[in-house]
Order: structure tokens, then sequence, then C-alpha cells
């Protein structure tokens, strides 16, 4: 079964802290892979692409390792504002178009 | 407003009812997929559409439901005999031509039914 599995959550941290959330995918075939985050009952917004060297936008930094088939997100001095529920996204994409296997995502709450 | 346009926003009905929902994607997309979102779970994807062409659908999607985009532009999402089991968020997103495997889709804010 093609499945894309993320930490339960909820993770609860204090502003400021680093906070790391993680991901596994079982398809190996997967060949593109992204984080969205969805705050309460709004539509997912793609946060950012993964690459597999690794890529960094300001306090987020996205880490793939395909041999373990393995994704990470970092976020650095939380804000309030990061609170949101953060869904790791596989792309098969073998048919010239998308098809998105979304985790179940992982809460996070930041509090002051 | 020039994002993906869900109508309505929420959608109550009885049981064994028939529902439609309408998804205007973004204006320049020709890419349009359907997904349904249950209380916990990520998003489900149910079927795409490359301009008026239907080249996906899921097995989720029983013959009680049925999509078109007769036009590659709007679409519409039809639940026939609904059931308390289909309660859940529907989401339209759309992304456009040509973007490759990093093809970014753009969501819209969703239909929320609840079958009573």
């Amino acid at each position: 079964r093609k499945e894309v599995e993320q930490d339960p959550g909820p993770f609860n941290v204090p502003e400021g802290a680093t906070v790391a959330f993680n991901c596994t995918y079982s398809n190996s075939a997967s060949q593109s892979f992204f984080w969205y985050r969805q705050d309460c009952r709004k539509e997912p917004k793609l946060l950012m692409s993964v690459y597999s060297s690794g890529n960094e936008d300001g306090r987020f930094t996205a880490q793939l390792n395909r041999a373990s088939q393995y994704i990470s997100l970092l976020i650095r001095d939380s804000k309030l504002s990061d609170s949101a529920t953060y869904l790791c996204v596989v792309n098969e994409g073998v048919r010239g178009y998308s098809t998105l296997t979304f985790g179940k995502g992982t809460m996070l709450l930041v509090s002051p | 407003d020039t994002g993906v346009s869900q109508d309505p926003r929420h959608k109550i009905t009885k049981r064994g009812q028939n529902v439609t929902f309408r998804c205007d994607p973004i204006s320049e997309h020709n890419r349009l997929y359907w997904y349904r979102q249950t209380l916990g779970q990520g998003p489900e994807f149910l079927t795409y559409f490359q301009n008026e062409a239907q080249l996906e659908k899921s097995r989720l999607l029983s013959d009680r439901f049925s999509a078109e985009r007769p036009k590659g532009s709007f679409s519409t999402l039809e639940i026939q005999r609904t059931e308390q089991g289909d309660s859940a968020m529907y989401l339209c997103a759309s992304s456009p031509k040509g973007t490759g495997r990093n093809e970014k889709l753009f969501f819209g804010s969703g239909t929320q039914l609840s079958v009573l």
C-alpha cells in the first residue's frame, strides 16, 4: 500500500523553540516531495518543495533522504503564527501530472 | 480574487439527497483536481481533469459520484443518494500546464458537506 506517514502530534512548543517534523513514504518511485500547511478549517497551502540537497526558506528547512524514504521539516524560532497542521506530501507523478499522496498531518501549537 | 473558487462553502443535506458542488479554477490553469478530506486525515485524491478530459478517477469515486468539466473551465462534482459517510470537505485544486514533477497545486477553500 502506498502511504505517507507522519508524526501524530500535536506538538506543543513555546515561542522561539525549534521543532522538527518527520515523514516517511512507502513508494520508492515517488518523484517529488512537498510540505503543505493547513490552518484550521482552511485549504492546504504549499509551504515548500523538498529537494534532495536540502533546502531552506527563512526559518524553515526541509530535508529529503531518498535511500531511507524520509522527509523532514525543521522550524526555527517558532512564531505564534506557525500554529497549524503540517502535511507531508509525495508526488508519484509518473503519468505526467500530479498524483499527490498526503500524510495525515502533524499539528503544531505554538504558545506564548 | 484570482484564486480557485468553490461554491458553496457549506452544504447540509439529508441522507439520500443529491448534491452538486462547483469549482472555478484559476483562469489560465488547464489542470483541475478534486480531493476529499475527512476529519483528522489528509486530503485524498478523487479525480483529475486536463482541460475537459477526465484522465483519472480514484477508486474512492464510487458510481454515486460524477465529475464534469464541460468546457475545460469550471468543474462540477455531483454526489447522488448521499450517505453519512460522504460527509467531508471537498477540495478543488488547479495548476498550470507543463510544470513537470514539481507541479504546484493551488487549492480552493473547499465545500464542507454534512449529511444528516
